[in-house]
């Protein structure tokens, strides 16, 4: 069992709408992160959060740890957010365990 | 630009050969890791070093072996290759080592795509 467990899988949206991909974990954790992988196959680090909320432009991370979930939200979504969002929390030996990824297809 | 380099960016080889990957991390960041992205399986943390020592293991292959050396660059090496190895190999850094949740933000590299025919 992933311990790690995204939803949805694959996401379509019109430009402007907003945006939220979840994730829940199984694990105690000190941090979860947030990657975007752009269809070339690049990765970005988005977000790192152990609480609270984190804003960066457009994106919003959140994490609820008594809930063991976390969400990224996008505002005023545009095609070039297109991408496969990741998110990866350590396990107990302090690995990280990567979710298997949302796909966002966000169309004019 | 994350300021990791990784080398090559694609790589086709045959089945039982031998290839390096290799992974500049970004200036200043001590610990680097090594990712497997196969179609199937996403995302899996094969290895990790601190400072030139072996921190971490993940599901690494004993026909996969690295190492990081003086100048921190690192390099994944890929032995007897299967056709399920065909893969994109990923690099990380970032500035400490205290397991993946302390380590702060982590830095990627453009990746290595294998092909084994």
């Amino acid at each position: 069992k992933n311990e790690v467990e995204q939803s949805p899988q694959n996401l379509t949206a019109q430009e402007g709408e907003f945006i939220t991909i979840n994730c829940s974990y199984s694990v105690g954790i000190s941090a979860l992160h947030w990657l975007q992988q752009h269809p070339g196959g690049g990765i970005v680090s988005l977000f790192m959060l152990s609480s609270g909320k984190k804003k960066h432009g457009r994106l919003i991370a959140t994490i609820n740890i008594q809930e063991k979930h976390s969400s990224l939200h996008i505002t005023a979504s545009h095609p070039r957010d297109s991408a496969v969002y990741i998110c990866a929390a350590p396990d107990n030996t302090d690995k990280l365990i990567f979710g298997t990824g949302t796909r966002l297809q966000v169309f004019p | 630009d994350s300021g990791v380099t990784q080398t090559p960016k694609h790589l086709i080889t045959a089945t039982g050969q031998r290839v390096t990957l290799r992974c500049s991390p970004r200036s200043g960041d001590l610990s680097v890791y090594w990712y497997q992205q196969s179609l199937d399986q996403g995302l899996q943390f094969l290895i990790q070093y601190y400072n030139g020592e072996e921190r971490a293991k993940g599901n690494i292959l004993e026909r996969f072996s690295a190492q990081q050396f003086p100048d921190l660059h690192s390099e994944l090496n890929l032995s007897s290759l299967e056709l399920g190895d065909s893969a994109l190999y990923f690099c990380a850094s970032s500035v400490a080592w205290g397991g993946a949740g302390l380590t702060g933000e982590l830095f990627f590299g453009e990746g290595s795509r294998l092909t084994v025919l």
